[in-house]
């Protein structure tokens, strides 16, 4: 069974950082691109950022482009994102999806909060 | 970016049909695939794959659910409505990035 499983979320200030992760099992984690996915909020959903399987290629929201950074241990069978520069607006519930090329988000895990706010 | 459009809300009868509409900026078909895959969310839930690529079922997704469209027109179909069914639906697309979703339909009882 494929299971995702997000952790790190929590109560950030503004302008700081934070490391969320996403323990993934059930499948061949080094076979299959992975992506973050989040939602605001009451509101809908907004892709973030994904990675191929080998890390060869990565895609940013322009909404987060510079300030976060998607990355993966394969031999940890976990997916990772670096959150720096917080803001507001980045408050929402943080999903990992497994994802690869031009296929749907298949599998999601259950989230993890982050709330930006003084 | 690939805009995806939906009606912010659809009221259903139940046993009825519903068709949720999903209109793109941009064509979203490669090769005689559709990059327009179909989600359910239910309230505290994750997000739920229900049809890929426009038209396939998803596993284990009941037959009541289906997709149809190309292009930039997709419509998904829920017939007969069952009352386990309200929820919000979004559509994706998957044939550019950034990776794109529609606004989401919240499906009502009436």
């Amino acid at each position: 069974e494929v299971q995702l499983v997000e952790s790190g979320g929590g109560l950030v200030q503004p302008g700081r950082s934070l490391k969320l992760s996403c323990l993934a099992s059930g499948f061949t984690f080094s076979n299959y691109g992975m992506n973050w996915i989040r939602q605001a909020p009451g509101k809908g959903l907004e892709w973030v950022a994904s990675i191929s399987s080998s890390s060869s290629y990565i895609y940013y929201a322009d909404t987060v482009k510079g300030r976060f950074t998607i990355s993966r241990d394969n031999a940890k069978n976990t997916l990772y994102l670096q959150m720096t520069s917080l803001r507001s607006e980045d408050t929402a519930l943080y999903y990992c999806a497994r994802g690869i090329t031009n296929k749907p988000f298949a599998y999601w895990g259950q989230g993890t909060l982050v709330t930006v706010s003084s | 970016d690939i805009v995806l459009t939906q009606s912010p809300a659809l009221t259903v009868s139940l046993e009825q049909r519903a068709t949720i509409s999903c209109k793109t900026s941009q064509n979203v078909d490669n090769y005689g695939i559709s990059y327009m895959h179909w989600y359910q969310q239910k309230p505290g839930q994750q997000p739920k794959l229900l049809i890929y690529e426009g038209s396939n079922l998803a596993s284990g997704i009941p037959a009541r659910f289906s997709g149809s469209g190309s292009g930039t027109d997709f419509t998904l179909t829920i017939d007969p409505v069952e009352a386990d069914d309200i929820a919000t639906y979004y559509c994706q697309q998957s044939k550019d990035y950034p990776r794109t979703f529609g606004g989401g339909t919240k499906l009502e009882l009436k």
